[in-house]
């Protein structure tokens, strides 16, 4: 079956390391999202990318970073310079005829201890 | 700024009762209006919107789009509690067609 796979489900970080989380799809989509969920905010976009080796930043990109090094993966890194980590991450992607809307991944919480 | 804005946050009913959510935007260069439903992780499609006055329809559930007034409404009919989930909108838009997403109503259906 087609689809996107978010990894780890949880996640525990201590302040000032830093944590990559994964996104794969087997869906042959060529764009894809990360985003941050925080209760009451709604989905917040942190980078997005349209195609290989290339990526642009989203509203919330601080202290974050990506790589699309392949199609199938766009991993997301959460560096120490991201000073409220704490959060539900979803990853989506998008085919190019932009006919359907995201297909998203079963996300991340990522906890700060 | 390009803004979504859902309202309710948050609404309980009982099963049985009809609910209208509601999705105001402002953005630029609009492209469509889309909604989602998130019960526990990841958001499942429902409905994507283009044009005014065309109602979509799936079950029990139905959206209309009102590209003048500029807002969508996401109607559920004979509610189960099985509809319990976040309602999120989101807007396609810009130059990127990006997705600007709402904060989501909660819609807790009691039995």
């Amino acid at each position: 079956d087609g689809g996107i796979t978010q990894s780890p489900k949880y996640l525990f970080r201590k302040e000032g390391q830093n944590v990559t989380l994964s996104c794969e799809q087997n869906l042959n989509h060529d764009a894809m999202y990360w985003y941050r969920q925080d209760p009451g905010q709604g989905l917040r976009l942190i980078y997005y990318s349209q195609i290989v080796n290339d990526f642009q930043k989203g509203d919330i990109a601080e202290g974050y970073s990506v790589s699309r090094e392949k199609k199938e993966s766009f991993p997301l890194t959460v560096t120490s310079a991201q000073k409220n980590p704490t959060a539900f991450y979803l990853c989506a992607s998008r085919s190019r005829d932009l006919i359907y809307g995201y297909t998203f991944g079963s996300g991340t919480r990522l906890t700060v201890v | 700024e390009d803004k979504v804005v859902q309202s309710p946050l948050s609404l309980v009913v009982h099963e049985g009762d009809t609910v209208t959510l509601n999705c105001s935007y402002e953005v630029t260069n609009f492209r469509s209006l889309l909604w989602y439903k998130q019960e526990k992780k990841a958001p499942t499609f429902l409905f994507m919107l283009t044009s005014s006055g065309i109602e979509k329809k799936s079950g029990r559930l139905s959206s209309i789009l009102d590209k003048k007034e500029l807002f969508s409404i996401l109607n559920i009919t004979a509610t189960q509690t099985g509809d319990s989930a976040i309602y999120l909108c989101a807007v396609e838009a810009g130059e990127n067609n990006d997705m600007r997403f709402g904060a989501g109503t909660r819609l807790t259906v009691k039995p």
